[in-house]
């Protein structure tokens, strides 16, 4: 089965500053989707960006980039220009392409921004 | 907002008991899941659903049950409810071959 690991349980970064999540999965698939989810205080599960695993292109939605190595099955995240609005507890998660069925979270890194 | 809608947001309930959650997936999606994640915990699959059939199932008790209605709604039933299924229950949704899922707000269950 298929296992998502999110080795950092908590970070820290000043506001303004960068930070990077780590994940990893493992896999012995080719085809998948890899997420990454932050669930704010509110606790609302939202999306914050998206990898397929056949895109060579690392995936970027504004200050949200990712660093997606497939062959090291890693996926980690990294937040430029940190805001206090991205405190929140941040989980990776795989979607197999041929079983759509099932998601797999890791168990989420919580991060703190320090004004 | 994800288009997502659980109901209610929360619920406070007693041991023995038993509750209904239900959630509306987006306009035109088929698929629903159901999670369970307790306090400071990570999200635990619980079953999902795809145009009205059960297509897997996680990690999801025998006192719980669910079903997804010709409307696409669906309920997740928890009965003889126990301390520990004190939790956050979210749905989420997909459209049939969309890799991603769209979370509700989820529901908040207190059982005392």
């Amino acid at each position: 089965a298929q296992t998502v690991t999110q080795s950092q349980p908590e970070m820290s970064v000043q506001e303004a500053e960068t930070v990077t999540l780590s994940c990893t999965y493992d896999t012995s698939e080719s085809d998948y989707y890899l997420f990454w989810y932050k669930q704010p205080p509110s606790r609302q599960m939202i999306l914050v960006i998206r990898q397929e695993a056949y895109k060579q292109q690392n995936a970027t939605e504004n200050r949200f980039s990712v660093n997606f190595q497939k062959a090291a099955k890693s996926f980690s995240l990294k937040i430029s220009d940190s805001q206090l609005g991205d405190a929140a507890m941040y989980f990776c998660a795989y979607r197999s392409e041929y079983n759509f069925n099932k998601f797999y979270f890791g168990s989420g890194t919580k991060l703190n921004v320090k004004p | 907002d994800s288009g997502v809608t659980q109901t209610p947001k929360h619920l406070i309930t007693a041991t023995g008991q038993r509750v209904t959650l239900r959630c509306s997936p987006r306009s035109g999606d088929l698929s629903v899941y159901w999670y369970q994640q307790s306090l400071d915990q990570g999200l635990q699959f619980l079953i999902q659903y795809y145009n009205g059939e059960e297509r897997a199932k996680g990690n999801i008790l025998e006192r719980f049950s669910a079903q997804q209605f010709p409307d696409l709604h669906s309920e997740l039933n928890l009965s003889s409810l126990e301390l520990g299924d004190s939790a956050l229950y979210f749905c989420a949704s997909s459209s049939s071959g969309q890799e991603t899922q769209y979370f509700g707000p989820g529901t908040r269950l207190l059982v005392l």
